[in-house]
């Protein structure tokens, strides 16, 4: 049972363009949504997060977007640029079932010069 | 300041098999977590360690275990491998056990089971 999922396994973008990549979730006790971006090589890095009490965050080029009645977030990168190609992870805490984050499968984001 | 280094980068296994995973954690993180991630798939809690006790465990069979030592830094273990088993395993530290956002990831250890 997937609580977290990206239905995106893959995104194209042109440069400068907007990207926007989505997760649905369907647990809702989860109170606290994350994005992650991970290059090939490498760990995933924190890049933005939203508390479930709030319904948008921003930070520089990335918002971060929440619709708690219908379980979905989304990311959007203003304006994309080609070291931005990576996949994204969305993940969620439910603060009342310990500490594990739940990660979805992941978006592959390819923003082409 | 250091981030987290995981040993080895990479390892070949035979089923049945047992393995050991380490994990060096960013200097001043008592806390630290395993994820495993299959390819194609986001990464799914193990257990997490905070200050050398387990402190939470996902889905995973008992098979799989972990030690944090004195300076925080971490083993998962693996006895008698499978081929499911072979993943990227990712140990992430954090200030605390709620800091998810602080989270730092290491750049994993790929295992492969045959």
């Amino acid at each position: 049972d997937q609580q977290v999922k990206q239905n995106s396994p893959s995104l194209s973008v042109q440069e400068g363009r907007i990207s926007i990549l989505n997760c649905d979730y369907t647990n809702s006790m989860f109170d606290y949504f994350l994005w992650y971006k991970k290059y090939p090589a490498e760990g995933p890095t924190f890049l933005i997060s939203i508390s479930s009490i709030k319904d948008k965050n921003e930070d520089g080029r990335f918002t971060v977007f929440l619709n708690k009645s219908a379980k979905h977030l989304s990311l959007h990168i203003v304006p994309s640029q080609p070291g931005d190609s990576a996949v994204y992870f969305c993940a969620a805490r439910d603060n009342n079932a310990g500490n594990m984050l739940t990660f979805g499968g992941g978006t592959r984001l390819m923003v082409k010069p | 300041e250091t981030g987290v280094t995981q040993s080895p980068t990479h390892l070949i296994k035979t089923r049945g098999q047992q393995v050991t995973l380490r994990c060096s954690s960013q200097s001043g993180h008592n806390t630290v977590s395993w994820y495993q991630q299959a390819l194609g798939q986001g990464p799914q809690f193990i257990f997490q360690y905070y200050r050398e006790e387990e402190n939470g465990r996902g889905n995973f069979p008992p098979r799989f275990s972990g030690l944090q030592f004195p300076n925080y830094s971490s083993e998962l273990n693996v006895n008698a491998l499978e081929l499911d088993d072979s993943a990227l395993y990712l140990c992430a530290s954090s200030l605390d056990p709620s800091d998810n956002y602080g989270y730092t990831f290491g750049s994993g250890t790929r295992l492969t089971v045959v």
